[in-house]
């Protein structure tokens, strides 16, 4: 499986915009790149997916570089329930896939 | 409430106890997943199902037995487990999307100490 590296913690203030980075160097031309969260005592929870080009919702945008060997989700406005631990995963297009965790990275947001 | 639901949350037992755990999702997916969760160590694979079928098995010790009795549910049974079994177990869904990508949806998992 390929794997993703991302920073253990992370630190953001209050309605500040968060950069969260993942590289993903050994990205195959097939692997999505997802971004799932852990809030305490929750089950990780999906937040955005792309595959070449940047993507938004309402969680979060995902910016992908131009080589997909790395991407960044950016949260705009960092509230204090978005302290989780967030995840950079790649996946393929096959439902049954297994997605491998990582260590991921844990966001503290200070008021 | 997420459409995966697991139960019991919160489940005690012995080594020499037989359980179960049991997840349902009726959300249409027809993949589903069983993840383990240990204090500070990252979520680990267990088993996949993929419209019932049993296509991974991630080296888990027999003492972990799944089942699969269609596509909505999904159970652990769990016979002659050891301390460091104590964890998070977590189970979920996935169903391809239009745009291509295989998208997990989460219960909030069973909390299980072995004593």
């Amino acid at each position: 499986d390929a794997k993703t590296t991302q920073p253990n913690s992370m630190e953001s203030n209050e309605e500040e915009p968060v950069h969260l980075p993942c590289n993903h160097s050994t990205i195959s031309g097939t692997d999505y790149i997802h971004w799932y969260r852990q809030l305490p005592s929750q089950g990780p929870e999906y937040v955005i997916h792309g595959l070449t080009s940047n993507v938004n919702n309402r969680m979060a945008s995902l910016a992908i570089a131009e080589d997909r060997k790395s991407s960044t989700l950016i949260l705009h406005r960092a509230t204090l329930r978005d302290a989780a631990v967030y995840y950079c995963i790649l996946g393929g297009n096959n439902a049954g896939n297994m997605l491998t965790f990582g260590g991921g990275t844990r966001l503290m947001v200070k008021p | 409430e997420t459409g995966v639901t697991q139960t019991p949350r919160h489940l005690v037992m012995g080594m020499t106890n037989k359980k179960s755990l049991k997840c349902e999702q009726h959300l249409g997916h027809n993949a589903m997943y069983w993840y383990k969760q240990s204090a500070k160590k990252p979520l680990e694979l267990m088993f996949v199902y993929n419209f019932k079928e049993q296509t991974e098995n991630n080296s888990v010790p027999s003492r972990f037995s799944p089942e699969c009795p269609n596509s909505s549910h999904l159970f652990l049974h769990l016979h002659t487990l050891q301390p460091e079994d104590s964890a998070l177990y977590l189970c979920a869904s996935s169903q391809v999307l239009s745009s291509g990508a295989n998208v997990l949806t989460f219960g909030a998992g069973s909390r299980l100490t072995v004593l």
